[in-house]
């Protein structure tokens, strides 16, 4: 079975572009949860979907958007980057049926704003 | 609002030693806590799930406690190795929500 596939792995953008990130959960996941980051630091919480929608919304500005589509996989958009949106995003899938479900990583999108 | 503690930051160690991680959360009405590994870079990969019933997970020289009482897992590697050299991270699933809460991790050298 395929694990968390998100792409691309890398990508490299100007300040003010829009950035588009793609992830797949594993088959028969129904929740995806996207975090940022940064180096040194732990990953932090930006969006959560379940069954397509949002159940939860880090403290990230409205530059930051994301959807969940009806096979399950989601995007995550950030518009008008800033030197600072530079970081490791990573996808994570969970069947989410109970609260006993761990979470599983995809490998990331390492994003950098120049 | 949870917070995840991981003491030490960074360790350095030799090859062969024994060696325990430790993190500490706020809240102690968890689901459960995970334990990760992410190499530089890289993902994270799962390496330990603890139900909030349970006291204990094992996997071969892993080994990750959970004490909800007092807020604090242990992940005790046994015998390290050079390839055990990555970060290690902690995330704690709260009471009330679906979303981990992560620490800052603790780096872990393990030199020849």
């Amino acid at each position: 079975d395929a694990g968390v596939t998100q792409s691309p792995t890398h990508l490299i953008k100007t300040r003010g572009q829009q950035v588009t990130l793609r992830c797949s959960p594993i088959s028969g996941h129904k929740s995806v949860s996207w975090y940022q980051q940064v180096l040194g630091q732990g990953p932090q919480f930006i969006f959560q979907y379940y069954e397509k929608e949002e159940r939860g919304r880090g403290n990230f500005p409205d530059r930051f958007s994301a959807r969940q589509f009806p096979n399950y996989s989601s995007e995550l958009n950030v518009n008008a980057l800033l030197l600072g949106d530079s970081a490791l995003y990573l996808c994570a899938s969970s069947l989410l049926s109970g609260t006993g479900d761990g979470y599983t990583f995809g490998s990331g999108t390492r994003l950098t704003v120049v | 609002k949870q917070e995840v503690t991981q003491i030490p930051a960074a360790l350095s160690v030799p090859e062969g030693e024994n060696l325990v991680l430790n993190c500490s959360f706020t809240d102690s009405a968890i689901y459960n806590l995970q334990w990760f590994r992410q190499d530089p870079g890289k993902g994270l990969t799962s390496l330990l799930l603890i139900q909030s019933s349970q006291r204990e997970q094992t996997s071969g020289r892993l080994n990750a406690s959970l004490d909800k009482s007092s807020g604090r897992s242990t992940l005790y590697i046994a015998a390290s190795q050079p390839g055990d050299s990555a970060t290690y991270l902690c995330a704690a699933l709260s009471g009330g929500s679906y979303i981990p809460t992560f620490g800052r991790g603790t780096s872990l050298i393990v030199h020849p």
